[in-house]
């Protein structure tokens, strides 16, 4: 059964001070990890897609980086609108679906 | 329109009611999933829909009914719900069912149950 741990469950950030989300993951057969930034009253937003073990995507001020294990969000010099839930979710060899994370709730304090 | 659309956006009914969840996208996509989401909860894959046929439905109570009539459209019918079904329901689309592509999320209906 795939499975998907994200910590920390709530990150309170001063705004410009850097820091990174983690998403530890279990699958058999990592076909692609997902994540996703979800807005109060608002269903998920796509940011990036990682398939492979030290495979890199960079969107603004956030960076995504992937292991064997796990993933990092990365986000450099955040800013107050960059406040919301973060989910990673994986796809493994044998679901038709996604399996997610609980998220970490990031607020950037101005 | 453009992205995943769902309809309503809120909803009250009580435990009696028989109501219907929809969900359109905009994306040429041939997979269409149902997912619910609980406060402090993972999101949770109820159906999965690719080209028009059901290929997964994860111990779903019978309570709740998907009806997918094209690649387009997505429906939940509900009927005789539980105070425990109060949750964010959201609809995704993504090009096909091979789950490496990303899948793309309506904005929800946020349904409580009297």
């Amino acid at each position: 059964e795939d499975q998907v741990t994200q910590s920390p469950e709530a990150l309170r950030l001063q705004e410009g001070e850097s820091s990174s989300l983690n998403c530890s993951y279990t699958v058999s057969g990592l076909r692609g990890l997902f994540w996703y930034r979800q807005d109060p009253g608002k269903g998920p937003e796509f940011l990036f897609t990682l398939y492979s073990a030290g495979e890199e995507k960079e969107k603004e001020r956030l960076k995504a980086t992937l292991t064997k294990k796990e993933s990092f969000l990365h986000i450099t010099a955040p800013k107050p609108e960059d406040s919301a839930t973060y989910l990673c979710a994986v796809s493994g060899g044998g679901a038709d679906g996604l399996t997610f994370g609980k998220g970490t709730h990031l607020i950037i304090q101005p | 329109e453009t992205g995943v659309t769902q309809t309503p956006r809120h909803l009250v009914m009580g435990m009696t009611n028989k109501k219907s969840l929809k969900c359109e996208q905009h994306l040429g996509h041939n997979a269409m999933y149902w997912y619910k989401q609980s406060a402090k909860k993972p999101l949770e894959l109820m159906f999965v829909y690719n080209f028009k046929e059901q290929t997964e439905n994860n111990s779903v109570p019978s309570r709740f009914s998907p009806e997918c009539p094209n690649s387009s459209h997505l429906f939940l019918h509900l009927h005789t719900l539980q105070p425990e079904d109060s949750a964010l329901y959201l609809c995704a689309s993504s090009q096909d069912w091979d789950s490496n592509q990303p899948q793309h999320f309506g904005d929800g209906t946020r349904l409580s149950i009297l």
